[in-house]
């Protein structure tokens, strides 16, 4: 049963602290995606990568936000430093990179900065 | 960009049937997602369509007309388990960005017994 995996699940921090979210795509999926959900503003795409490759992050604040991927396995989101604002779910979803591209979102990591 | 509606909350008998509606005002358009997501939970993919016309897909239906923006989910024979907000999305025309998702707000539907 084939899933995309998050850590941490949950993560409090107080402002001014680094956090780095980790997502582990579906093995074989060559699209990795980062969305931020709040009650606010709904889900927002922060950036995406395809091979490896980022091909958009026009969704992410730049100067506290980054997003690599390391390699094909492993894709972080990093904010440094996080503020209160930052405070959210943040999904990461993994696709084949077909013209379809059904998103397969994982569990999320709830972020609360204190 | 993409300006997308749907309505913010539903309420129907289990048993019943509800339609979710969604229109879209867009520079460019390649096809039309619903997810579902629980409270709590991430989405989880319902539904793809990219030419016009009904999708079925066991109890649930989906429906695309690309000349008026628009498109409903159907969901027929309501359980208690269909409570959870409904999510219409669409993507972008140009090859480079087809994965692009861009969300409405959902539609929290509600099934009471």
């Amino acid at each position: 049963d084939a899933r995309v995996t998050q850590t941490p699940r949950d993560k409090v921090t107080e402002m001014g602290q680094e956090v780095t979210m980790r997502c582990q795509p579906i093995l074989g999926h060559n699209t990795v995606f980062w969305y931020r959900q709040t009650m606010m503003q709904g889900l927002e795409l922060l950036a995406y990568f395809r091979n490896r490759a980022p091909l958009d992050d026009s969704g992410m604040p730049k100067d506290r936000f980054s997003a690599e991927m390391p390699d094909a396995t492993l894709a972080t989101l990093k904010i440094q430093p996080s503020e209160p604002r930052d405070s959210a779910v943040y999904f990461c979803a993994s696709g084949s990179g077909d013209t379809q591209e059904t998103q397969y979102f994982g569990p999320g990591t709830r972020l609360l900065v204190l | 960009g993409q300006n997308i509606d749907q309505p913010t909350e539903m309420t129907a008998t289990e048993g019943a049937i509800v339609q979710i509606n969604c229109t879209y005002q867009t520079s460019g358009f390649n096809g039309l997602f619903w997810y579902q997501q629980h409270a709590g939970e991430a989405p989880t993919f319902l539904s793809y369509n990219v030419l016009d016309g009904l999708e079925e897909k066991g109890r649930f239906s989906s429906f695309l007309s690309r000349s008026k923006g628009y498109s409903y989910l159907l969901l027929k024979e309501l359980q208690m388990k269909d409570s959870a907000s409904y999510l219409c999305a669409v993507t972008p025309q140009t090859t480079d960005s087809w994965g692009k998702l861009q969300f409405g707000a959902g539609t929290q539907v509600v099934v009471t017994p």
